[in-house]
């Protein structure tokens, strides 16, 4: 199975920020990678795919880079809306996995 | 739009089972992938099991290899789980997933809202 890691698994920050989670897997995934985001009590919700491709509806502050086994992603200017956990998630392999998750809370 | 309505959650006994059912509408649920992930109280999300739109590929997380069972009802636009022995590390917000390809690959763009499900005696 592919281990995803990120980090750091949590970070605090302030409105207008630039925000950076990094995700690494146990081996090359072929940007085959996620990115979702969480809010407390509701279901994730995708933010990117294929490593940098943004999902229609996303705001623009959200990219995704990144190839084989290192990938991130970044909040060019955090919003107040951003506070979430973060989470990638490979689907190279089966099974599919995701990262711990990062929490992103107000410094 | 896409709506994905879960129902089946609540508690049930150590060694019992219990089916989750998963009712899809606004798009063509016939046509795409099918998946549910998991996630333990103040833990991080967990995949447990997928099938492609027509039934033919099936996977399992190793946690509940031999114990869960998915299946779908294209006529009914229905995702199911039938989790039996279950046990209390199976407690859990249980979510389906759309995924945007008919097959096993894994990219979930609409998800429920969840249905807990809670192993306790």
């Amino acid at each position: 199975d592919v281990q995803m890691t990120q980090s750091p698994s949590s970070l605090s920050a302030s409105v207008g920020d630039r925000v950076t989670i990094t995700c690494q897997a146990s081996q090359n995934i072929y940007n085959y990678l996620n990115w979702y985001q969480q809010k407390p009590g509701k279901a994730p919700k995708l933010l990117i795919y294929d490593a940098s491709h943004l999902e229609p509806g996303v705001p623009s502050r959200f990219s995704g880079s990144g190839s084989a086994t290192e990938y991130s992603l970044t909040i060019s200017s955090l919003q107040p809306e951003d506070f979430a956990t973060y989470y990638c998630q490979q689907y190279d392999v089966l099974p599919p996995s995701f990262g711990q998750g990062t929490k992103v809370d107000v410094k | 739009q896409v709506q994905l309505v879960e129902s089946g959650g609540g508690v049930v006994q150590p060694g019992k089972s219990v089916r989750l059912s998963c009712a899809g509408s606004g798009f063509l649920f016939p046509s795409y992938g099918m998946h549910w992930v998991r996630q333990a109280p103040g833990k991080g999300l967990e995949w447990v099991a997928l099938m492609s739109y027509d039934g033919t590929k099936i996977y399992y997380g190793d946690s509940v290899k031999g114990r869960f069972t998915i299946s779908r009802d294209n006529y009914k636009n229905t995702l199911y789980l039938q989790m039996s022995g279950l046990r209390t590390e199976d407690t859990a917000v249980y979510y389906c997933a759309k995924s945007v390809f008919g097959n096993h690959k894994t990219v979930l763009d609409s998800w429920g809202q969840g249905t807990l499900v809670i192993v306790s005696s």
